[in-house]
């Protein structure tokens, strides 16, 4: 199993929008709507913000949100703020009990 | 409230096994997945595997089949992971994440860093 495909980095200013790719396959990503999405700051464990797509765990602001179209998926944060700043990681549910986490993405705000 | 608590870090020779536990708290223990993933220094996420602690059930990534084990006690509501033949590309810090609706990870433990050095 492969990792998903995301690009390094990303960045906007406080307040614009920045949008992060997720890329897999029709055995992964493209197969089943069972994506998630997990930021990750500096030295601390990741933290489960999107799942299922585009769905919010309690407590997640709705300045994130998720969306997917044929193999790839993608993680929009709007308003950016500087808490923000962080790791961005992707994963996808590869059938047979198996999963595959994203490259990463890293996320500044300028 | 969910609570993962890991094992403290280890240092370990090439060549060498670590085992590393995760400590379950704060819900019913044999309803839920754990997994096990890992982070090499400034790397990415890596998915090693998990275990179902109602049923003992085990799933490893193809690349690290054979190597690592993974147990459960539900008496101590405890997972343990054990990776053999260890090399320097082990080196990591090591993540206990909860599986939630069979599909995702919602908690996570703190980390347990192992270094494999000569």
């Amino acid at each position: 199993q492969s990792a998903l495909t995301q690009p390094p980095s990303a960045s906007g200013s406080p307040g614009q929008s920045v949008t992060i790719s997720c890329t897999g396959t029709n055995s992964d990503v493209g197969a089943y709507d069972y994506v998630s999405w997990y930021q990750q700051h500096p030295g601390k464990a990741p933290k489960f913000i999107i799942y299922g797509v585009n769905k919010r765990p309690s407590g997640v602001p709705d300045r994130f949100s998720g969306s997917k179209s044929g193999n790839t998926a993608s993680l929009t944060v709007s308003g950016l703020q500087a808490e923000d700043e962080a790791d961005y990681y992707c994963s996808s549910y590869g059938g047979k009990n198996i999963f595959v986490f994203g490259t990463g993405t890293r996320v500044t705000v300028l | 409230q969910v609570q993962l608590v890991q094992s403290g870090a280890e240092v370990k020779k090439p060549g060498a096994s670590v085992k590393i536990s995760c400590k379950a708290s704060g819900y019913s223990f044999e309803k839920y997945g754990m997994n096990w993933v890992r982070q090499a220094p400034g790397q990415s996420l890596e998915w090693m595997g998990w275990i179902h602690p109602g049923n003992g059930n085990t799933y490893y990534s193809e690349k690290l089949q054979g190597r690592v084990t993974i147990a459960s006690d539900t008496s101590a509501t405890t997972v343990s992971m054990e990776v053999s033949s260890l090399t320097f590309e082990d080196t990591a810090v090591y993540y206990c994440a909860r599986l939630w609706g069979s599909l995702y990870f919602d908690s996570w433990g703190q980390g347990t860093l192992v270094t494999v050095s000569p």
